[in-house]
């Protein structure tokens, strides 16, 4: 099974609707991230967040929304969805620990959103 | 500002043409620089941490190394299995700071 989950991996919606995308894990980390990317652009950093009660915005939060319901789920809500949302999303979890080891993230298979 | 900046674009190689991909980059103080490798449709998969100058990983025909300012990704005999997007990322220094992913180098690899 994949230590990291999204749900779900393709999505086609509506301008104006809200939309969740949710991201599960296995691998016992405390840091996950929400990250979109466009071609051309790499991947951008939305939110992230070290522990269930700290969460932090990214270079690019406007328009979106998150939850860390538990150590191992993080989900990320466009609360109304607009054409240029359209991208790949992308969850990724690390370690908590020190030396440099912590920076190391790991990518779930990513969602695919197209906003109409 | 932290910045990363990936070249070539794109590439294209022969099987068993060795080559280098670039990746260059600005930050104040370098906690430690990442390489992934995409494929098409695919989360990023992670491929070595590299944290000070003249270091060098290596994993099957991928070498990584380290400069102050830039890293290399040499790839030895290349397979098409080898063909995939690579991606480069920095993390700086502080703990607050997150990683500066660049766009990535898209190689592909003909039988």
């Amino acid at each position: 099974d994949a230590d990291v989950t999204q749900t779900p991996r393709n999505r086609i919606t509506k301008t104006g609707k809200r939309i969740m995308l949710e991201c599960s894990q296995t691998k016992g980390h405390d840091r996950m991230y929400w990250y979109r990317q466009d071609p051309g652009l790499g991947l951008r950093l939305i939110y992230y967040s070290f522990d269930v009660k700290d969460i932090n915005k990214g270079e690019i939060s406007d328009g979106y929304s998150v939850s860390r319901q538990a150590q191992a789920k993080f989900s990320l809500s466009l609360e109304s969805a607009i054409p240029n949302q359209t991208a790949l999303y992308f969850c990724a979890t690390s370690d908590s620990g020190a030396g440099g080891l912590g920076d190391t993230q790991y990518f779930g298979p990513g969602t695919r959103l197209t906003v109409l | 500002e932290d910045q990363v900046t990936q070249s070539p674009e794109a590439l294209r190689l022969q099987e068993g043409e060795s080559s280098s991909l670039n990746c260059s980059y600005t930050v104040s103080g370098l906690r430690g620089l990442f390489w992934y490798r995409q494929d098409p449709g695919k989360g990023p998969e992670f491929l070595f941490t590299l944290y000070s100058a003249g270091e060098e990983k290596e994993k099957e025909r991928l070498k990584a190394t380290l400069t102050k300012k830039e890293s290399f990704l040499h790839i030895t005999a290349p397979k098409p299995e080898d063909s995939a997007t690579y991606l480069c990322a920095v993390a700086p220094s502080g703990s607050a700071r997150q990683l500066t992913f660049g766009s990535g180098t898209q190689l592909t690899v003909l039988p």
